[in-house]
């Protein structure tokens, strides 16, 4: 977990307001990746991004926005949080022949 | 067709018995199928994975089965310990698609009583 750091690790917030969740690595790796896990759902892939200049969506990017903002930063946006967006938020990142990824701790957010 | 379904939810054995957590998917592009273990309290981490070109693949305790012709793969955890408890995630993704995105499934709680 010590190559992907991600902050904060726990946030309470008010629905309509605007956070950001950052992440960062030290693996040297270009994919990086931003989930959402809610029990029985398993994880689900909201954006990832291949490079500073490449940004794609996911499944549930829908609410949702990210930066790159450098290599080893990718941050999420939530830019009016709801209270169906409550959930644990998961950075990874992605390298070797089969793009194995590598999760952050998470953070757990909730919104009130 | 990009689905993953995981089971069982949820699986309680009994410390030195056999865990077994199965999952089937659609999509015949698969060709990389990760599985994934997760403590409370922290991401995910990769366990163990197998390419369709192989019947199995294991590493100490963990065993992967794989049947292509019935596209299901399933996790065999021999000897369980009350340290293997966790919640155990299976994962799919076309490695030459190139975007490395993983689908996951929905995940099972194991538990192994001591």
């Amino acid at each position: 977990d010590a190559d992907v750091t991600q902050t904060p690790r726990n946030r309470i917030t008010k629905t309509g307001k605007r956070i950001m969740l950052e992440c960062s690595q030290t693996k040297g790796h270009d994919r990086m990746y931003w989930y959402r896990q809610d029990p029985g759902l398993g994880l689900r892939l909201i954006y990832y991004s291949f490079d500073v200049k490449d940004i794609n969506k996911g499944e549930i990017s829908d609410g949702y926005s990210v930066s790159r903002q450098a290599q080893a930063k990718f941050s999420l946006s939530l830019e009016s949080a709801i209270p169906n967006q409550t959930a644990l938020y998961f950075c990874a990142t992605g390298g070797g022949a089969f793009h194995e990824q590598y999760f952050g701790p998470g953070t757990r957010l909730t919104v009130t | 067709q990009q689905q993953v379904k995981q089971s069982p939810q949820s699986l309680i054995v009994q410390k030195g018995g056999i865990s077994i957590i199965n999952c089937a998917y659609e999509n015949t592009a698969f060709d990389y199928f990760p599985w994934y273990q997760q403590f409370p309290g922290k991401g995910p981490a990769l366990l163990i994975a197998i390419r369709p070109d192989v019947s199995e693949k294991k590493e100490g305790r963990f065993t992967i089965s794989f049947n292509k012709s019935a596209k299901q793969f399933s996790l065999h955890i021999m000897d369980s310990q009350p340290g293997d408890s966790a919640t155990y995630f299976c994962a799919a993704s076309v490695v030459s698609g190139n975007t490395g995105k993983l689908i996951f499934g929905q995940g099972t709680t194991l538990q192994v009583k001591p």
